[in-house]
């Protein structure tokens, strides 16, 4: 079975404090991971996947096979990065996308 | 592009009412699904759709019917409303190739 746990809800830091958000995973086969944020009032979209390992708005994020986990990471938080973020993985040649329960992140000036 | 749309926006249903919820996407996008989305349980999958005429059930399908006749649409059907489905709902489409999902703005239903 696919499960993603954020174990964190709520995350506040300071502005140019550094950021990680935790996720972590239960797949048996080779998943493919990713991050998605929704800021206030916009829709739901995908910030990076580990596929591509590249950085995006300062994030990156390295999937850890033998610790299933898959943390995002900012070395200086910025105020515009406040926002909801999801966990997700989808399985190899699977069809769906689960998404962990989400961590709200509030950057404080 | 549109992308994906969702309507309505917001509605409110009294216990036992039927309503359908629409979704749309003009990406021609094979894959569609639907996920509801509630405080400290994150976006659940409630139904999904390989392609017109395939679909399978999610995470938490009990209440919701769906069909998918076209590409393009991918209504979500409550039968019979109850206070457990208060939530937010997204529709979601993505292609075969690449696995980046596209959400829907969302529609909130309150069942009073």
């Amino acid at each position: 079975a696919q499960r993603v746990t954020q174990p964190e809800k709520l995350l506040s830091v300071f502005k140019g404090a550094p950021v990680e958000l935790k996720c972590n995973y239960s797949y048996s086969g080779s998943p493919e991971l990713f991050w998605y944020v929704q800021y206030s009032r916009q829709r739901l979209q995908l910030l990076l996947r580990h596929i591509s390992r590249e950085s995006i708005k300062g994030f990156t994020a390295d999937l850890n096979k033998g610790e299933t986990s898959f943390h995002l990471k900012k070395p200086f938080a910025q105020e515009e990065d406040s926002a909801m973020y999801y966990c997700a993985l989808s399985g190899s040649g699977a069809q769906k996308l689960v998404f962990g329960q989400g961590t709200r992140l509030t950057i404080n000036p | 592009n549109a992308g994906v749309t969702q309507t309505p926006k917001f509605q409110v249903l009294k216990t036992g009412q039927s309503m359908t919820l629409q979704c749309a996407q003009d990406m021609n996008h094979e894959y569609m699904s639907w996920y509801r989305q509630d405080p400290g349980m994150g976006l659940r999958l409630i139904h999904y759709s390989v392609g017109a005429g395939i679909t399978d059930q999610g995470e938490v399908p009990n209440g919701y019917n769906v069909s998918r006749s076209t590409t393009e649409d991918f209504p979500l059907r409550l039968l019979s409303a109850a206070p457990s489905q208060t939530s937010v709902y997204f529709c979601a489409s993505r292609d075969g190739l690449v696995n980046e999902q596209f959400f829907g703005p969302g529609t909130r239903l309150t069942v009073l």
